[in-house]
């Protein structure tokens, strides 16, 4: 059985701190997608990761994907209201199958005014 | 853009009532699922369909039916309701049957309470 953990559960931060969140696995991942969630909504994806080592980054948020593909990380600089939200990793563990995408618990992020 | 629409957005059912909570898609997306959330516990994937006429079942299937007689309908049929089934459910969609570089596409959930 594949599982993602997530760390830290819960997150609390003043406007302008910078965190990081983590999404770990003993297995490995042939692609893994962040999506963030705000209360009464569904996810909504923020970026996938393919490459063992890739960083992506999309304005003040940066994604990395470890080398062996059983990890990643998402790095918030200066941390703003609007990036309160669930922050959800997920991972598709083969490149061609019906394979179904497993999900993290999830990192709950509220940033303080 | 419609993208995924679900209804109701909220549904209170007593224990042993049966109900169909409506999913439907306008991407013409090969894919399409239904997770539950719940506290603590992530997305886990109650049953996916791979394509019109296909179906199958994923990490908590019991207490729930689907089907896909259509490519943009997905409804999930809750047989008789449990309070274990107390949950938010969310349909997804993505355009490709492999999960590779393909993205879900969540609608904005059903909220469901059984006593």
């Amino acid at each position: 059985t594949q599982l993602l953990e997530q760390s830290p559960q819960f997150l609390s931060i003043q406007e302008g701190e910078n965190l990081t969140v983590y999404c770990n696995s003993s297995s490995v991942f042939s692609s893994l997608q962040w999506y963030r969630q705000e209360p009464g909504e569904g996810p909504v994806l923020l970026v996938t990761v393919v490459t063992g080592g890739e960083v992506k980054k999309l304005k003040r948020l940066t994604f990395q994907f470890g080398d062996a593909r059983k990890d990643s990380s998402l790095h918030i600089t200066a941390a703003q209201p609007g990036d309160t939200g669930l922050y959800l990793c997920a991972g598709s563990a083969l490149k061609t199958s019906y394979d179904k995408v497993i999900f993290g618990p999830g990192t709950s992020l509220s940033v303080i005014p | 853009n419609a993208g995924v629409t679900q209804t109701p957005k909220f549904q209170v059912l007593k224990t042993g009532q049966s109900m169909t909570l409506q999913c439907a898609q306008d991407m013409n997306h090969e894919y399409m699922s239904w997770y539950r959330q719940d506290p603590g516990m992530g997305l886990r994937l109650i049953h996916y369909s791979v394509g019109a006429g296909i179906t199958d079942q994923g990490e908590v299937p019991n207490g729930y039916n689907v089907s896909r007689s259509t490519t943009e309908d997905f409804p999930l049929r809750l047989l008789s309701a449990a309070p274990s089934q107390t949950s938010v459910y969310f349909c997804a969609s993505r355009r490709t049957a492999s999960s590779y570089n393909s993205p879900l596409h969540f609608g904005n959930g059903t909220r469901l309470t059984v006593t």
